[in-house]
């Protein structure tokens, strides 16, 4: 069984700084983990995922995320906030031999950048 | 490649009425998943689907729901009948594995009053 837990439901950060979103995860087996963004009155979108090899991966519009098994999490970074990452982050995960790819998400994190 | 299409994007119904919500998946793509996502709940996956068989319903909230997946290019997310904590957006995704990440459509906002 998987679960994930996201640390803060809103983040508030002003336009230029550091983005910060916190992310752990538990699994039973090696873990699949992505990142969705959700702009309003949309899906959600992928931003970037990690699978096997090098821990820290790039996703699009800057952002990355660093896969930490011993502290089981993966928190997503971004520089330099701009003001079109307003919009909510979801962090998920699923086994590795999960048919089908069934992903658990976390709860979301709604981020609101400040001019 | 027209994404994963959801309809209608946009239901009102009354408490008691039929709701059907449909879905097209990416084209090649052969599990599909429907998710609900509330306020209170989140993301809740309610089934999905593999070569159009259903392989986990267990998130089907009560037999009010149902769901079918005739052919590879059409699903159908059914609730019979509806009540007013079912609003809810509605969203299906599609995916092609062992590695590819999950392709949401752009949800159906249902209200039931």
């Amino acid at each position: 069984a998987q679960s994930v837990t996201q640390l803060g439901s809103h983040v508030s950060v002003s336009e230029g700084a550091l983005v910060l979103l916190r992310c752990n995860y538990s699994s039973s087996v090696p873990p699949y983990l992505f990142w969705y963004v959700q702009y309003p009155n949309q899906g959600l979108q992928l931003l970037l995922k990690y699978t096997t090899g090098a821990t820290l991966v790039k996703g699009i519009n800057g952002f990355e995320a660093e896969f930490k098994k011993s502290e089981t999490s993966f928190h997503l970074t971004k520089p330099s906030a701009h003001m079109s990452d307003a919009a909510e982050y979801f962090c998920a995960v699923s086994g590795l031999r999960a048919a089908g790819n069934k992903l658990t998400f976390g709860g979301g994190t709604r981020v609101l950048v400040k001019p | 490649d027209a994404g994963v299409i959801q309809s209608p994007r946009h239901e009102v119904t009354e408490m008691g009425q039929e709701v059907t919500l449909r879905c097209k998946p990416i084209s090649g793509h052969n599990s599909l998943f429907w998710y609900r996502q509330t306020m209170m709940r989140g993301l809740e996956l309610l089934i999905y689907f593999n070569n159009n068989v259903p392989i986990d319903d267990s998130g089907m909230p009560e037999d009010r729901f149902s769901a079918k997946m005739p052919n590879a290019s059409f699903s159908t997310l059914k609730i019979q009948p509806s009540e007013p904590r079912d609003s809810a957006v509605y969203f299906c995704a599609s995916s092609s594995p062992p590695n590819s990440p999950l392709h949401f459509g752009n949800g159906t906002r249902l209200t039931v009053t």
